[in-house]
C-alpha cells in the first residue's frame, strides 16, 4: 500500500502524560501536513512542511504541541502535558510537488485523555 | 475570519437520485476548491477538485463553482446507499501556500 500511514491509531492516555504521533507520506509527496478534527468538525490546520521545513504553524498550535520532520520523509506530532481538550482525531495529509492543495490524508490517530 | 459554511443536513435522497450539496466561503482569494467524503469513523478521502469557473464531471460526480458568487456545489447522480457519508468541502487559503479551511460538512443519507 502506497497511501500515507500514520501509527499509533489508536492512543489513550492519561491527562499530563506526553504523546507522540508519527507519520508516513505517500514516498513521492515532499509536503506533509498535520489536521485535529473534533466530532462533527472538519479538519482544522495545524501545520506543514515541505521537506524539512516547517513552513507555517496555526495559532492553534500551542506551545505543548511540537512537530518535525528531520529527513524530510516521515515526520512526528508530541503533544505535552496533554489536556482532556487535546482527544480529537489528529490527521497527516500529503501532497506532491505542483499539487500542493491536492491533500491526500492517513487513516488518523484517534487520541482520548482521560 | 476565514469561513467556509456548508449545510450540516442530513440531506436525505433516494437511491437514483441526485444528491446536491453546496458550500459558501469567505475568501476572496481562494483559488482551490475541494470535495472530501468522510465515512463515519474514516479519515476524509478526496473525491473532487475544481479550480476554474464552471463545472467539472468526474463518473457520477460533478463539481461547480461561482467564484464571483463564491459559492461551489457538488452533485451526485444516480445516487447509491454507498455513497452515505459526510461531504466535506475545502478551500485553500489565499495567504496561505499550504493551509485547506474545510466546513463542518453535509451528512448525506441515500436510502434504497
Amino acid at each position: 500500500d502506497t497511501g500515507v500511514s500514520q501509527n499509533p491509531r489508536h492512543k489513550i492516555t492519561k491527562r499530563g502524560q506526553n504523546v507522540t504521533f508519527r507519520c508516513d507520506p505517500i514516498s513521492e509527496h515532499n509536503r506533509l501536513y498535520w489536521y485535529r478534527q473534533t466530532l462533527g468538525q472538519g479538519p482544522e490546520f495545524l501545520t506543514y512542511f515541505q521537506n524539512e521545513a516547517q513552513l507555517e504553524k496555526s495559532r492553534l498550535l500551542s506551545d505543548r504541541f511540537s512537530a518535525e520532520r528531520p529527513k524530510g520523509s516521515f515526520s512526528t506530532l508530541e503533544i505535552q502535558r496533554t489536556e482532556q481538550g487535546d482527544s480529537a482525531m489528529y490527521l497527516c495529509a500529503s501532497s506532491s510537488p505542483g499539487h500542493y492543495y491536492e491533500q491526500y490524508f492517513g487513516p488518523g490517530t484517534r487520541l482520548t485523555v482521560t | 475570519q476565514k469561513e467556509v459554511e456548508q449545510n450540516s443536513g442530513p440531506l436525505s435522497v433516494p437511491e437514483g437520485a441526485i444528491a446536491s450539496l453546496n458550500c459558501t466561503y469567505s475568501d476572496r482569494g481562494s483559488q482551490s476548491f475541494f470535495w472530501y467524503r468522510q465515512y463515519s469513523g474514516k479519515s476524509p478521502e478526496l473525491i473532487m477538485f475544481i479550480y476554474s469557473n464552471g463545472d467539472k464531471e468526474d463518473g457520477r460526480f460533478t463539481a461547480q463553482l461561482n467564484k464571483a458568487s463564491q459559492y461551489v456545489s457538488l452533485l451526485i447522480r444516480d445516487s447509491q446507499p454507498s455513497d452515505s457519508a459526510t461531504y466535506l468541502c475545502a478551500v485553500n487559503y489565499g495567504g496561505s501556500q499550504g493551509n485547506l479551511i474545510f466546513g463542518k460538512g453535509t451528512k448525506l443519507s441515500v436510502k434504497p
